[in-house]
């Protein structure tokens, strides 16, 4: 089994949806990342967490919202989905700060 | 100026060849630095640490050069399986947030 699942895999949804992904880790590590991925546009930080609700903005947080209720899971919801939101979302973990991430196998999200 | 920069190729060599890649930063309190690789529309995975002392891993050699804020990875005998695309990854600060380039893809050319 993974070590870091993500949830669902591939998703499409129409304008104005809500949207909730899911990353849940057996790696037990406090540090949780949500990225997204845009072609020419390399990873860009969403939202981060340190421990059991902590949250942290990234560079792109406006349009969503992240949820961090246990140590293994960490939710990434759009309240109403837009389609500049299509993008591959990757959720991530880390032991501890700087140090190498571990990566989901990532959540193809389409907004029609 | 972005905070990590990479020319995105693609950089295109036979196999055998000797490639190398930069990746500029902007800050220069940066802490650690690592290059990950990325397979088409899979996740990155780490390919090696960067460390102040440049460090080797098989036909892989990453260098730091803080005076110039550059990292550089070079790979020697290039294979097929090589064809990927390569993020250059700074930790710009005492945050634990880790900033990504946008990638330099290689294909390696039988």
């Amino acid at each position: 089994d993974a070590d870091v699942t993500q949830t669902p895999r591939n998703r499409i949804t129409k304008t104005g949806k809500r949207i909730m992904l899911e990353c849940s880790q057996t790696k037990g590590h406090d540090r949780m990342y949500w990225y997204r991925q845009d072609p020419g546009l390399g990873l860009r930080l969403i939202y981060y967490s340190f421990d059991v609700k902590d949250i942290n903005k990234g560079e792109i947080s406006d349009g969503y919202s992240v949820s961090r209720q246990a140590q293994a899971k960490f939710s990434l919801s759009l309240e109403s989905a837009i389609p500049n939101q299509t993008a591959l979302y990757f959720c991530a973990t880390s032991p501890q700060q700087g140090e190498k991430l571990f990566f989901g196998s990532g959540t193809q999200l389409s907004v029609l | 100026r972005k905070e990590v920069e990479q020319d995105p190729g693609p950089f295109n060599v036979p196999e055998g060849a000797t490639v190398a890649f930069n990746c500029t930063y902007s800050n220069s309190a940066s802490q650690s630095f690592f290059w990950y690789r990325q397979d088409c529309r899979k996740e990155p995975k780490l390919l090696m640490s960067v460390y102040s002392s440049g460090n080797e891993d098989g036909r892989f050699t990453a260098q730091l050069n803080r005076a110039s804020q550059y990292i550089s990875l070079l790979i020697r005998d290039s294979k097929l399986s090589d064809s990927a695309t390569y993020l250059c990854v700074v930790n710009p600060s005492n945050t634990g947030k880790l900033i990504f380039g946008q990638g330099t893809t290689l294909q390696v050319k039988p």
